[in-house]
Formats: structure tokens, C-alpha cells, sequence
């Protein structure tokens, strides 16, 4: 099992570009979760999945959007780039009662 | 909304020697509090988590310790290795519709000096 799944690993954007992070879980998983990870600042929740076709705003929602289309996949948008949004984004999965298993994360700079 | 504090944001133990890292939080609500440790490059692993309805728990030479009157929780690790360098965040959430919410706190630069 791969577990969480986070594409691209790398990616610089300039400023007003648009591009979408994929995650993907191969544990059945009902809940998905996007975070950011600035320096010197814990994680912090983006947007949230209970379940196929739901997502909910976490508590820095402003700027990103998301789907989930399919039960594996969590796709984390960002429409119009901006440097405050250079960060790395991790994306969690888990199971009801059960633990949040993390991907390796996606590496975001935006000039 | 929730807040977790966390200290110190680094600690420099000798190797065999325990370390300790503490945090707070604000929501009486919130009953689940996980423990992560984070290697450079790769994402949160899960080392131990404890539920508001257990006051300690243990697994080898990490243990949590949790004081829900003080609203504060604690990790553990005795004997320590130089594998156990990393950084360690703390989280607290409560449920909704069954989501975990886990606000983190800062983080713990813990190294391990042999």
C-alpha cells in the first residue's frame, strides 16, 4: 500500500497562476484533510472531507478551493496564486475514530 | 475556536536522557489529542494519541500524560536515541459529523546529542 499520495512533490508558480495539488488514498478512507505548514507554525486545517461529494472550510479556507469526486481522491485548487500562499501543503487521511495518516507533502512557491 | 500552546519550541537532550514537551489548549470540547513527529522532508507520523477519557498512556519509552482539569497534556520519551531527532507537534480536536478538526500546535525541535 502507498498509503497518502501528494502530486506534485515541487511546483513554483508566478503570481495570478492557478493550478491544482492531487491527493490520493488507497486505504478506503472516508475522511481527506488539506493543511498548509508555514515556518515556525504548526499545521493548519485548509478544507475537510467526510465523504464523497462533501467538503467542508477548515480554519484558513480563504483562497483555496476543493472536490471530492471520488472516495480515493482530494484535489486542493488554487484559482489565483499569491505569494502569502507559498507554503507546504500535506494532505491527511483517515478512517471514523481512527488516526490521520499523512502524505510527504507538496512543496508550493509562488513568485 | 480552539488554541494549542506548545513548549519549548526547542530542546537539546543528551542521549539516554529523557525529554519532555508540553502543551495547552483552550476547548473543553475537544477529546482526542494526538502526538506527531515530523522528519525532515516527510509528512506528521503519529508516534501515540490519547482520548479525554484515559489520563495516561504508554507504548515503550513514549508515554502521554493528559489533565483535563488543567486543560494541558504532556509527552515522554525516556531512554532517548539519536533516531529521535526530529521535530514533534501536539494536536487537539474535538469531532464534527466525525471529522477530526486538529488544531496543532507550534512545534518541538528536540535533538539528541550522543
Amino acid at each position: 500500500n502507498a498509503g497518502v499520495t501528494q502530486t506534485p512533490k515541487f511546483r513554483v508558480l508566478k503570481t495570478g497562476q492557478s493550478m491544482t495539488l492531487l491527493c490520493a488514498q488507497d486505504m478506503n478512507h472516508e475522511y481527506m484533510y488539506w493543511y498548509r505548514q508555514d515556518p515556525g507554525m504548526g499545521l493548519r486545517l485548509i478544507h475537510y472531507s467526510v465523504g464523497e461529494g462533501t467538503t467542508a472550510k477548515g480554519e484558513v479556507p480563504d483562497g483555496y478551493n476543493v472536490s471530492r469526486l471520488k472516495k480515493q481522491n482530494f484535489l486542493l485548487g488554487l484559482e489565483s496564486a499569491a505569494p502569502s500562499q507559498t507554503s507546504v501543503y500535506f494532505c491527511a487521511s483517515s478512517q471514523r475514530i481512527e488516526p490521520q495518516h499523512f502524505g510527504d507533502g507538496t512543496r508550493l512557491s509562488i513568485l | 475556536g480552539e488554541n494549542v500552546e506548545q513548549h519549548p519550541s526547542t530542546l537539546s537532550v543528551q542521549e539516554g536522557d529523557s525529554a519532555v514537551i508540553k502543551c495547552t489548549y483552550s476547548d473543553s470540547a475537544s477529546n482526542y489529542f494526538p502526538w506527531y513527529k515530523q522528519e525532515l522532508g516527510k509528512g506528521p507520523q503519529l508516534i501515540i494519541d490519547i482520548r479525554s477519557n484515559v489520563g495516561e498512556k504508554k507504548d515503550q519509552r513514549i508515554a502521554v500524560t493528559l489533565n483535563k482539569t488543567a486543560k494541558h497534556f504532556s509527552l515522554h520519551i525516556t531512554e532517548t536515541q539519536p533516531e529521535d531527532s526530529a521535530v514533534y507537534f501536539c494536536a487537539a480536536s474535538g469531532r464534527v459529523q466525525g471529522a477530526q478538526k486538529l488544531v496543532f500546535g507550534q512545534g518541538t525541535r528536540l535533538t539528541i546529542n550522543p
